[in-house]
């Protein structure tokens, strides 16, 4: 079984619908991360959890939020989506001084 | 300027060649250096990763770090068409806490 898995892999959806992409891990990491990655723009982080009590923001938060309802389970919500909030999204998670382990990602399309 | 920054390419290299990947980086302070292959429409997967001044080798590949220069190298020897993939520079800084992707360097392989 995969160690980081990511459900849904594939969605599409309309402007204005509430999204939920969850993450489940077992690789007994701590620290989760949600990316999201455009053409030509590389990985963008979104958010991160150093453990179930700490969630902080990263670079492009606005339009997002998180749960993180166990040390296995890092959920990211969007709101209201918008079409430009089409793109790839990864989890990951890590221990400090390891490199980040990837989900296999949830590809989402806006309309 | 960029925090990680790599060419985008296409690099294309004939296969059993050397393959050449550079990135450089701008915070002094960075710890820890990794690179990622992307597959098209995949998860990014860690290949290697360094953490000190020199050469690391593992199997074909050979990862190089000269902090001075804040320059990181991937060195990929006798290349084959699977290798064909993005490669993404991976830079942590601020004891962990930061990690910054480069957009990456797309590699061909020409049989």
């Amino acid at each position: 079984d995969a160690d980081v898995t990511q459900t849904p892999r594939n969605r599409i959806t309309k402007t204005g619908k509430r999204i939920m992409l969850e993450c489940s891990q077992t690789k007994g990491h701590d620290r989760m991360y949600w990316y999201r990655q455009d053409p030509g723009l590389g990985l963008r982080l979104i958010y991160y959890s150093f453990d179930v009590k700490d969630i902080n923001k990263g670079e492009i938060s606005d339009g997002y939020s998180v749960s993180r309802q166990a040390q296995a389970k890092f959920s990211l919500s969007l709101e209201s989506a918008i079409p430009n909030q089409t793109a790839l999204y990864f989890c990951a998670t890590s221990e400090p001084g390891t490199g980040l382990y990837f989900g296999p990602g949830t590809r989402l399309t806006v309309l | 300027q960029k925090e990680v920054e790599q060419n985008s390419g296409p690099l294309s290299v004939p296969e059993g060649a050397i393959a050449s990947l550079n990135c450089t980086y701008s915070d002094r302070g960075s710890q820890s250096f990794f690179w990622y292959r992307q597959y098209s429409g995949k998860s990014p997967e860690l290949i290697m990763s360094i953490y000190s001044n020199g050469d690391k080798e593992d199997g074909r590949f050979t990862a190089q770090l000269n902090k001075a220069s804040q320059y990181v190298s991937l060195l990929i020897r006798d290349s084959q068409p699977s290798d064909s993939a993005t490669y993404l520079c991976a830079v942590f800084s601020g004891g962990y806490q930061k990690v910054t992707f480069g957009t990456g360097t797309k590699l061909q392989v020409i049989p």
